[in-house]
């Protein structure tokens, strides 16, 4: 079965930091884009960063360029977000998503999804 | 960056009925158009990529259409278990991704 589960989040204050992770399961994670969405409460989906499947490209949201980085252990099949210099508005609930894209003019989309871990800045 | 524009941002409907979501791009994206299912307190599913291609295991009375700047998420016939947010996404950008805002169905 195909599983993302995040994990670390939790409550920090403003100016604090924190690590999440995400774990995969079932399927090549070595060869799969990863991006992270998150969605603040009562808001909708914002799409936050992501790691290229080769190469080592990462891109970012304005929002977050600069203080958050992400990164990736293709030997524990494991994504990870660090977040830096937080703020109350970077309070969501943080997915992790797993990127496909097709062969034939390289349409990219999220197929699948963790449950999220849940951040919280505030003092 | 490009905006996508949702309408509406709610809606409601009865059992039965054809529902229709649209998604605007601020600039022509071709077919990079994605749009995703969210349930209260779950996780996003995707529904449509590519702007009109179904993903395996949702239900045939969804369906996407639309290209360049503005696109449909049609259900067909709309059951109890369509109640949720609905998004679009755009996924032309090379460097950043943008949601729409959503749409919420509301049976």
């Amino acid at each position: 079965e195909v599983q993302l589960v995040e994990s670390g989040g939790g409550l920090v204050q403003p100016g604090g930091s924190l690590r999440l992770s995400c774990a995969a399961s079932g399927f090549t994670f070595s060869s799969s884009a990863m991006s992270w969405v998150r969605q603040a409460p009562g808001r909708g989906l914002e799409w936050v960063s992501a790691f290229g499947a080769t190469g080592g490209a990462t891109y970012y949201a304005d929002s977050v360029k600069g203080r958050f980085t992400i990164s990736r252990d293709n030997s524990k099949n494991t994504l990870f977000l660090q977040l830096n210099s937080l703020r109350a508005e970077d309070t969501a609930v943080y997915y992790c998503a797993k990127e496909t894209v097709t062969s034939q003019n390289y349409y990219y989309y999220l197929d699948v999804w963790g449950k999220g871990t849940t951040v919280t800045v505030s003092s | 960056d490009i905006q996508m524009t949702q309408s509406p941002s709610s809606l409601s409907a009865s059992v039965g009925d054809r529902v229709t979501i649209t998604c605007r791009a601020s600039q022509s994206i071709g077919r990079y158009l994605n749009w995703y299912q969210q349930k209260r307190g779950k996780a996003p599913n995707l529904l449509i990529y590519a702007a009109s291609s179904l993903q395996s295991g949702v239900p045939s009375r969804f369906s996407g259409s639309g290209s360049g700047t503005d696109f449909t998420l049609t259900i067909s016939s709309l059951q109890p278990e369509d109640f949720a947010t609905y998004y679009c996404q755009e996924s032309y950008s090379t460097l950043m991704w943008t949601f729409g805002q959503g749409t919420k169905v509301e049976i």
